[in-house]
């Protein structure tokens, strides 16, 4: 069984400041992806990255980066310099590979005032 | 344009009307899934399938049942709806065994039983 805890319920940040958003995953499997959705108040689900296992390499894409710890079975996702367009619910999410169901963490609420 | 659509986006019912949410995608993709949303939950699957006629129970399968005829059609079937049942529902495809794994997410359909 695996499992996906993201323990920050809610974050509120003014705009230009950096957010951190917590995951820790449990898994007795050796061979996994991790995930980051994006949840806007329209309510759709946007995908925004998806790690293996086997790669520990942080990755950055604009104004998000993600830093995955295998050690410490963590996949934490940093906003840097948030705008308001960033407020949304962020879920965190683990499937094994070839099995492609999707545990997802509970979220975190991350709302951006200007 | 790469997408997975649902229909209703909207649904309010009564309870023991039975009802289907349709979900198509256009990928040609081979996995598709139904997830429910509820606050403080997260997503949690509630069926899935790997391919035509295959079809499988995912965590909350309980008042559901699904069936794929054709590649691109996944529908919901509630029975006989109960408020329990009020959510919100997302379908999800992707392709198998690919390189891009992503898992596609349609709109989403808010169902409120009464």
């Amino acid at each position: 069984a695996q499992k996906v805890t993201q323990a920050q319920t809610e974050i509120s940040v003014v705009e230009k400041e950096d957010v951190t958003l917590d995951c820790v995953y449990e898994t007795r499997d050796t061979t996994y992806y991790l995930f980051w959705y994006k949840q806007p108040p329209s309510g759709e689900l946007v995908f925004l990255i998806r790690r293996n296992s086997f790669d520990e390499q942080n990755e950055i894409s604009g104004r998000y980066s993600w830093n995955f710890q295998k050690s410490t079975s963590s996949f934490n996702f940093t906003i840097t310099a948030s705008q308001v367009v960033d407020s949304a619910v962020y879920f965190c999410a683990l499937s094994f590979i070839n099995d492609y169901k999707l545990s997802f963490g509970a979220g975190t609420t991350v709302t951006v005032r200007a | 344009e790469a997408q997975v659509t649902q229909n209703p986006r909207y649904l309010i019912t009564v309870t023991g009307k039975k009802l289907t949410v349709t979900c198509s995608q256009n990928m040609n993709h081979e996995y598709m899934s139904w997830y429910r949303q509820d606050p403080g939950l997260g997503l949690r699957q509630i069926y899935y399938s790997m391919n035509v006629e295959v079809t499988d129970k995912g965590d909350v399968p309980e008042g559901y049942k699904v069936s794929r005829k054709e590649k691109r059609n996944f529908p919901l079937i509630l029975e006989s709806p109960s408020p329990n049942q009020t959510s919100l529902y997302f379908c999800a495809s992707t392709r198998l065994a690919g390189a891009e794994e992503t898992q596609y997410f349609g709109p989403g359909t808010r169902l409120l039983v009464l």
